[in-house]
């Protein structure tokens, strides 16, 4: 099945600066890759995905890069803020049974 | 349904036991997991749903762990015999087909006392 690891388990940044989060995969049959974030004692919430066909989709302060070849993909969080710290999660999904695999997660603060 | 939804919000049970804890998915949405997630960690994967079969449910810890999900739509997860180290949130999540975005409902605190 699809194994996903998430590098750092912890990050620690000033405010202003930018944040990465980099995750691997082992099925190349996947090709559906969300993050998800989570504060404190709130539950999950889809924040940025991409899909197999593209290498790069942005949403403001948040991008999310993707390499097939190499089977991972990142998160870019840019000009940080103290209400971006919170769990990060990537996944990865789309192969054989589509099941939705996470990573352990990234805790991000973000100091004012 | 507007989102997914999860009862009871919170639970507090005897060691011993049984439990059900009870997901809504979001209408239409054929894939639907179960997680749980311990004070400060990860989420541990515990059951995959496709319609109403499982093809992975071996995130099952124990046999005290069962799960059902009938007509396509409401699961239950049933814990036997609850043992303290069954304290945990767990979070229930749908998508639309399993290839796509999961929302999470807002879990269910299980507490063993």
């Amino acid at each position: 099945g699809e194994n996903v690891e998430q590098h750092p388990s912890t990050l620690s940044v000033q405010e202003g600066d930018s944040a990465v989060i980099k995750c691997t995969y082992s099925d190349s049959a996947s090709n559906y890759f969300p993050w998800y974030k989570q504060e404190l004692g709130k539950r999950p919430q889809l924040i940025i995905d991409i899909r197999s066909n593209v290498g790069e989709k942005k949403d403001q302060r948040i991008a999310v890069t993707l390499n097939k070849t190499a089977k991972h993909f990142s998160l870019h969080i840019t000009e940080t803020q103290p209400e971006d710290s919170a769990v990060y999660f990537c996944a990865a999904s789309g192969g054989s049974n589509y099941k939705l695999t996470f990573g352990k997660g990234t805790l991000l603060t973000v100091n004012p | 349904g507007a989102g997914v939804s999860q009862s009871p919000s919170n639970k507090v049970t005897e060691k011993g036991k049984d439990v059900e804890l009870r997901c809504d998915p979001i209408s239409g949405h054929t894939a639907l997991y179960w997680y749980r997630q311990s004070l400060g960690q990860g989420l541990e994967f515990l059951i995959y749903f496709q319609g109403n079969s499982a093809p992975d449910k071996s995130g099952l810890p124990s046999d005290r762990f069962s799960a059902e999900r009938t007509g396509g739509s409401v699961s239950t997860l049933t814990i036997q015999r609850t043992q303290q180290e069954d304290s945990a949130v767990y979070l229930c999540a749908s998508s639309l087909l399993g290839e796509g975005a999961a929302f999470f409902g807002q879990g269910t605190r299980l507490t063993v006392v």
